[in-house]
């Protein structure tokens, strides 16, 4: 069975203080790992698609990176507006060619005070 | 905005009582899939639909069922309601089928919100 852990569960950081979200994924074969932000009561927003161990990409203050065990969000000088939940999902191999359904873990509560 | 639209925003009901989740994907997008978010568990799949047929199944009970209609639409509906049934249920949609890439990338609704008195 699929599963994603992300640590830590909950993170505060000060404006400009930079740190990293793990995901660390176990999947039978990996279509795509993708990272999500999701703010108070609203719907999961896309971030990143990552499908290849070394594959790095890059929005505004984030930067997700992928090994074949992990998952890294990097956010350097975050700013209050960044403070939300941030979820990791994995898309797996599975049989039936058109099953992409994802697999999340709980996420990351991110914090960011002025 | 993602594109893909969900009504109602807020549902309140009774035990016992039937409701329907209504969900429009993203033009273009074929494939439909249900989420339903709880505190305790997270973001769980439901089911897929891709373009009319159901696809998978994941942690659906059997009082929960969905169709894609023609127009690509979808429904969840629950019935016999129960208070664990409280939750944020999400729809997102996604290229889906032959058109995808390796990965499929889904983009979510802004979700309803189900709450079971």
């Amino acid at each position: 069975e699929d599963q994603v852990t992300q640590s830590p569960e909950a993170l505060r950081l000060q404006e400009g203080e930079s740190s990293s979200l793990n995901c660390s994924y176990t999947v039978s074969g990996l279509r795509g790992l993708f990272w999500y932000r999701q703010d108070p009561g609203k719907g999961p927003e896309f971030l990143f698609t990552l499908y290849s161990a070394g594959e790095e990409k890059e929005k505004e203050r984030l930067k997700a990176t992928l090994t074949k065990k992990e998952s890294f969000l990097h956010i350097t000088a975050p700013k209050p507006e960044d403070s939300a939940t941030y979820l990791c999902a994995v898309q797996a191999v599975n049989s039936g060619g058109s099953n992409y359904k994802l697999t999340f873990g709980k996420g990351t509560l991110l914090t960011v005070n002025p | 905005d993602s594109g893909v639209t969900q009504t109602p925003k807020h549902l309140i009901t009774a035990t016992g009582q039937r409701v329907t989740l209504r969900c429009s994907p993203r033009s273009g997008d074929l494939s439909v899939y249900w989420y339903q978010q709880s505190l305790d568990q997270g973001l769980q799949f439901l089911i897929q639909y891709y373009n009319g047929e159901e696809r998978a199944k994941g942690n659906i009970l059997e009082r929960f069922s969905a169709q894609q209609f023609p127009d690509l639409h979808s429904e969840l509906n629950l019935s016999s309601l129960e208070l664990g049934d409280s939750a944020l249920y999400f729809c997102a949609s996604s290229v889906g089928g032959l058109a995808a890439l390796w990965w499929d990338t889904q983009y979510f609704g802004p979700g309803t919100r189900l709450t079971v008195l």
